[in-house]
């Protein structure tokens, strides 16, 4: 099987931009998490999206947001970028749940100018 | 604040030495993971260890959980240069994965 894919790998945008980012999970895995990862806080859950719906949410602004369609493929997106979301975005699939393994993308590095 | 927390934050080793890495959480859990990151890159899954496990090995790798005092390890036998990378647990407190800030490993040839 494939592996869980992430585009576009590298992003660069400035302040005030938003960006999409798109995620395609393991095929038959309907769990799909995103995460982001920065140097100072390490690996933050953002949200799990599970046939359509938003399972679970971590703590970030609505700035971030998320969708899955039907076939469990998951975009994020994150509007009016600041120097601060600066990261790689990581994304994860599972077959049902967060819980059990998890399998990651390469993630996408962001770098907000 | 992290549900799990590694330790040390960095180790540096010689190839062919053992390399142990602890992980602290706060909250019981069902399972425990472990998985590895190369540099920037996505996380690889190493082993899934539950509650009610006390130990689990997988290659050359041993994960021990003593769920009464809260902690893992994760031992690396005959550790090699390309287990360079940083290794984080994960704790499945609640409805998701929460993860550990990490441990990096550098193994040295």
């Amino acid at each position: 099987k494939a592996g869980v894919t992430q585009t576009p790998r590298y992003l660069i945008k400035t302040r005030g931009q938003q960006v999409t980012l798109s995620c395609s999970p393991i095929s038959g895995h309907r769990s799909v998490s995103w995460y982001q990862q920065t140097p100072g806080q390490g690996l933050q859950f953002l949200f799990e999206y599970f046939s359509e719906t938003q399972r679970n949410k971590g703590n970030f602004p609505g700035r971030f947001s998320g969708r899955q369609f039907s076939n469990s493929r998951s975009e994020m997106n994150v509007s009016t970028l600041e120097l601060g979301d600066s990261a790689l975005y990581l994304c994860a699939s599972s077959l049902d749940q967060p819980q059990e393994t998890q399998y990651f993308g390469p993630g996408t590095r962001l770098l907000v100018l | 604040s992290q549900q799990g927390e590694e330790d040390p934050q960095a180790l540096s080793i010689q190839e062919g030495e053992n390399a142990t890495m602890n992980c602290s959480y706060k909250t019981s859990i069902n399972n425990l993971q472990w998985y590895r990151q190369n540099s920037g890159r996505g996380l690889v899954h190493l082993i899934l260890i539950r509650s009610n496990e006390r130990e689990k090995h997988s290659g050359r790798l041993r994960v021990t959980l003593d769920t009464s005092k809260k902690s893992s390890s994760l031992l690396i036998t005959a550790s090699r240069a390309a287990d360079t990378a940083s290794y984080f647990c994960a704790t499945d407190g609640g409805s998701r994965l929460t993860f550990g800030e990490g441990t990096q490993l550098t193994v040295n040839p």
